[in-house]
């Protein structure tokens, strides 16, 4: 079983609506969340860090539920430009500080 | 600040064909890694460094070397490329500590033939 697990989609959603996709983890210790976005042939760039209490940025919502282990991603009034994969990272603090990233959502904005 | 620089863009090498990707950063960023992105894998950490003269082994070393002599630079070596070695690779920074600022290059794709 992969450390962090997506749906890798596509999601195929019309202008406006809202979208939200999970991100599961395995190991229990992960103590940090973050979500990356990646356009096509582009490298992955920070979108938001995930907190216990939550993390809205716009129309960007993360949130974590460490008792089922996941977080999730909600976007509100999607716009063509959030066309893009979505990867989830997490981290178990333990010294090294190593990124865990998930295989990504594909999420295509339909006007 | 040019921010994390990698060449080439894109490379293709016979199968057993050595290498060096290169990676640098103008940040003065103590941690540096190399990714590779596969489809349906994800990215995939193959090495690390938390500093100059320190390195260590990610999720898939084999077949890959590092060195970190500069804070600045962090190259990759392909040892005897393979057809499994194709890939997007990625070199990333950032400071000890601040998971947040992550910084990626744009990539290098690399084929193998």
């Amino acid at each position: 079983r992969k450390e962090v697990e997506q749906d890798p989609g596509p999601f195929n959603v019309p202008e406006g609506a809202t979208v939200a996709f999970n991100c599961t983890y395995s190991n229990s210790a992960s103590q940090s969340f973050f979500w990356y976005r990646q356009d096509c042939r582009k490298e992955p760039k920070l979108l938001m860090s995930v907190y216990s209490s939550g993390n809205e940025d716009g129309r960007f919502t993360a949130q974590l539920n460490r008792a089922s282990q996941y977080i999730s991603l909600l976007i509100r009034d999607s716009k063509l430009s959030d066309s893009a994969t979505y990867l989830c990272v997490a981290i178990a603090n333990f010294g090294n500080e190593k990124l865990t990233f998930g295989t990504g959502t594909r999420l295509t904005i339909i006007p | 600040n040019a921010g994390v620089t990698q060449t080439p863009k894109f490379q293709v090498l016979k199968t057993g064909q050595s290498m060096t990707l290169q990676c640098a950063q103008d940040m003065n960023h103590e941690y540096m890694s190399w990714y590779r992105q596969d489809p349906g894998m994800g990215l995939r950490l193959i090495h690390y460094s938390v500093g100059a003269g320190i390195t260590d082994q990610g999720e898939v070393p084999n077949g890959y070397n590092v060195s970190r002599s500069t804070t600045e630079d962090f190259p990759l070596r392909l040892l005897s490329a393979a057809p499994s070695q194709t890939s997007v690779y990625f070199c990333a920074s950032r400071r000890a500590g601040v998971l947040e600022e992550q910084y990626f290059g744009p990539g290098t794709r690399l084929t193998v033939t």
